[in-house]
């Protein structure tokens, strides 16, 4: 979804489903990629996180898949749980060496019983 | 370990005033890092110290100043608040400033400029 503010793109997906949020990145010599999940009045929390010279990785119900052709990241939630709903932020790193994360407005997660 | 944690929780300021809010990790952390977050955002990096001694700007510096008082600790100050500095701040840290390591962050401090 585009950037309008506080209209946050949203996703929701029954209990259990799986689900997919994407995120495009802007700098094709950005290296590292993370996904952060927020929830309410909380600071963000750590997900998962690929290089740039890797398309995939997995982790616990988790997938990122990293296509630099077009600067597409996506995340996958396997057999999402209540639990997933949050807002899901991807970010990259745009440092040459050190760590200086541009992160994307986010996208909110609801899951329905 | 309580990991990042930061004072105040809340704070209520009027335009003009000064204040610091307070950063400190207890993880051995070489890298710290100052965000800002506007509702409906993502964070903007404002300030980072990858390593003790060290300070640089980040994406939206203007307005503020940091110190890293020492390993443990990381502080950001606005001189003269203006409202268009409400927001939430959350710091973070890293192991290392290497472009591959998490950051862990805070709770935040929810900023209101009046």
């Amino acid at each position: 979804g585009e950037n309008v503010g506080l209209h946050l793109p949203t996703l929701s997906v029954q209990e259990g489903d799986n689900s997919i949020i994407n995120c495009a990145y802007s700098n094709s010599a950005s290296d590292y990629f993370i996904w952060y999940k927020q929830e309410s009045g909380k600071g963000p929390q750590f997900i998962i996180d690929i290089r740039s010279n890797m398309d995939k990785r997995q982790g616990q119900r988790v997938t990122v898949l990293l296509n630099k052709t077009v600067k597409h990241l996506s995340l996958q939630i396997a057999a999402t749980q209540p639990g997933d709903s949050a807002v899901y932020f991807c970010a990259e790193n745009m440092g040459q060496g050190a760590q200086k994360l541009v992160f994307g407005q986010g996208t909110r997660l609801t899951i329905n019983p | 370990n309580a990991g990042v944690t930061q004072t105040p929780k809340f704070q209520v300021l009027k335009t003009g005033q000064s204040m610091t809010l307070q950063c400190a990790q207890d993880m051995n952390h070489n890298s710290m890092y100052w965000y800002r977050q506007d509702p409906g955002m993502g964070l903007r990096l404002i300030y980072y110290s990858a390593s003790e001694g060290t300070t640089d700007k980040g994406e939206v510096p203007n307005g503020y100043n940091v110190s890293r008082l020492n390993k443990r600790e990381f502080s950001l100050r606005l001189e003269s608040a203006a409202p268009s500095q409400t927001s939430v701040y959350f710091c973070a840290s890293s192991k290392r400033g290497d472009s591959s390591i998490e950051q862990f962050f805070g709770p935040g401090t929810r900023l209101t400029v009046l």
